[in-house]
């Protein structure tokens, strides 16, 4: 079956550590999306990619980073810039390129916890 | 950001009861999109519009395209304890990115 999958669902960090999010898609979607939901919050977006080897800035790109050297993967960094890097992070993905808006399709996110 | 408004913020509500939540925006859109959060996974779509004054319906569920464009309504009906979650709105214009609501926090007691 198609989806979209985040890896791992539970990770902590030491504070100064980097770490990576891994996001993975086999729907064949062109553009991929990181979100940060806090506890009571809606979703806020990090960083997205329409196309492989591009990416731009979303609302609160500071402290982290991404790349998209393939269609499929779409990893997020939380670098130790970050500084309340605590949350649970949201990937999701999308086709681009079509008039029938589908919306984005979502994995089951990963809780980063800094101790 | 943007963000849509969205409301009620929160819900309690008793088994069986209906419930009703509706989303607004300062400009139009040509999809409007809602989704449930279940408690620690991924938002998961119910419904999607497309067309300004439709209704449709899943099982219990029913959302409308506001006549405006601006808005969009999502009603439950005879609501059960699996509907607690997170339920958001979601707008999109053409290929743009979607626009997300701030979330209605839905608690059912038996």
């Amino acid at each position: 079956d198609g989806g979209i999958t985040q890896s791992p669902k539970y990770l902590f960090r030491k504070e100064g550590q980097n770490v990576t999010l891994s996001c993975e898609q086999n729907l064949n979607h062109d553009a991929m999306y990181w979100y940060r939901q806090d506890p009571g919050q809606g979703l806020r977006l990090i960083y997205y990619s329409q196309i492989v080897n591009d990416f731009q800035k979303g609302d609160i790109a500071e402290g982290y980073s991404v790349s998209r050297e393939k269609k499929e993967s779409f990893p997020l960094t939380v670098t130790s810039a970050q500084k309340n890097p605590t949350a649970f992070y949201l990937c999701a993905s999308s086709m681009f390129r079509t008039r029938a808006n589908y919306g984005y399709t979502f994995g089951s996110g990963t809780r980063l916890t800094v101790v | 950001g943007q963000q849509l408004n969205q409301s009620p913020q929160s819900m309690f509500i008793q088994e069986g009861e209906d419930v009703s939540m509706n989303c607004t925006s300062s400009s139009i859109f040509n999809t409007w999109l809602w989704y449930k959060q279940d408690p620690g996974e991924g938002p998961v779509l119910l419904i999607a519009l497309y067309k300004a004054g439709e209704l449709t319906s899943n099982g219990r569920l029913t959302a409308q395209f506001g006549i405006t464009r601006k808005d969009s309504f999502l009603n439950i009906s005879a609501s059960i304890p699996s509907d607690v979650g997170i339920y958001f709105c979601a707008g999109q214009y053409n290929t743009d990115k979607l626009i997300f609501g701030t979330g209605t926090r839905l608690q059912v007691f038996p």
